[in-house]
This record gives structure tokens, sequence and C-alpha cells, in this order.
């Protein structure tokens, strides 16, 4: 199985500021990542998939690259309404969740 | 637009058997894969497989191989989830998620299914 490392499991910011999310994938699993963003008592959204691909619709101070088997996840202005657990998937193989990274406000 | 609605909520004693539905609607059904997620209380997200309701074809992560089973009816557009040999470990909510683009990209979420398991 594909073990995927996510930290920081918790982090605050404040308003404007950049957050940076990363996953460890246990091997190569090439750009077979997405991310998405869970808000308590909701089904998870779908952010980015294919490593860096923004979902339509998503507002594009988030963002997403790889270096190797480091995948890195970006807000680039953290806003009030981005308070919510996100998760990095892999589906290179059978898929599998990162344990997830819970943004607070400052 | 594709819709996924389940079931709703589940009380089940230890050693029973769940089944959660989620039905489906505004694309064709056969079209895209349809994977089963859950959620503990307080916890992260767990994927337990997928399901191709073409064919029914499927695949379980190792953890559930022996106690999920995954369908689909096409004439009414559902999709099920069994899950037997209950414990309170398996107390969480059951997501379906639609992968309409890619195989195992899920962009469409149902709303979750509150299974608890309970003496």
């Amino acid at each position: 199985d594909i073990q995927m490392t996510q930290s920081p499991s918790s982090l605050s910011a404040s308003v404007g500021d950049r957050v940076t999310i990363t996953c460890q994938a246990s091997q190569d699993i090439m750009n077979y990542l997405s991310w998405y963003q869970q808000k308590p008592g909701k089904a998870p959204k779908l952010l980015i998939y294919d490593a860096s691909k923004l979902e339509i619709g998503v507002p594009s101070r988030f963002s997403g690259s790889r270096s190797g088997t480091l995948f890195t996840f970006l807000i680039s202005s953290l806003q009030p309404e981005d308070i919510a657990t996100y998760y990095c998937q892999q589906y290179e193989r059978l898929p599998s969740f990162g344990g997830g990274t819970k943004v607070e406000i400052k | 637009q594709v819709h996924l609605v389940q079931s709703g909520a589940e009380l089940k004693k230890p050693g029973a058997s769940v089944k959660v539905s989620c039905k489906a609607s505004g694309s064709n059904f056969t079209t895209y894969y349809v994977h089963w997620v859950r959620q503990a209380p307080g916890q992260g997200l767990e994927w337990m497989g997928l399901i191709n309701p073409s064919g029914g074809g499927t695949s379980y992560a190792q953890k559930f191989q022996d106690r999920v089973t995954m369908t689909s009816n096409t004439s009414t557009t559902t999709l099920y989830l069994e899950l037997t040999n209950l414990s309170s470990e398996d107390t969480a909510v059951y997501y379906c998620a639609g992968a309409l683009r890619y195989p195992d990209v899920c962009d469409v979420w149902g709303q979750g299914t509150l299974v608890t398991v309970s003496s």
C-alpha cells in the first residue's frame, strides 16, 4: 500500500497569510494526487487533481505542485472561508488519503 | 450535473450488517466510477473501495476485503455499500463519491450517511 504522510496536522495563520501543506508519498505516484477541502459537517470538495490542476470554480489562490514524491498545497492568501481540513489523496494505486491538515485562523 | 443522495442514518448492534444506498441522478449512470469513503468521528478520510456501475466490477481496500460488498442497480441508478460483522470501530459517516472525469478523482459527493454501531 502507498502511504501518504501529510504535515502539519494543524496550523494557525492570519488572514492574508501564505499557507503551505505537504504530502510525502512512500513511493513514486507520478502526478496522481488530488487535494480536498472539508468543512465541518460537510462532504469533501475537490480542489486540485493531477497534482497541480485546479478544479473548475476553485479560486486561484489555491495551487498544488510536485517535486519527486513530495507534494505541496498552497493557499497564497488565506481567507476566512478557507477554514477547513485539507486532505491529499493518491490514486496511482488503490487510493489512499493523507491524515489531514486542520487550518484555523489566528 | 450529477447528484448523489444517500440514505438516512442507521443504528446497528455489534455483529450486525448495514446497507447504505446512494441514488445517482443527472447523468449517464454507467459512465463513471463510484467510490465509498468513510470518516470516523473526529478522524480523517478512509477509502473503502470503488465500483464501476457498468458491469459491476469492484476494487476494495484490503482492510475491508472480507466484510464489504459494493453493488449497483442500473435500472434504479442506485449504488449500495454493505458492511458486515459491524463493531464500534465502524461507527462513521459513509460517503459515496462519483469520479466523473477521471476514474479515481472524486468530483461529486453524496451528503454522507452516519452509521452508529452500539449495543
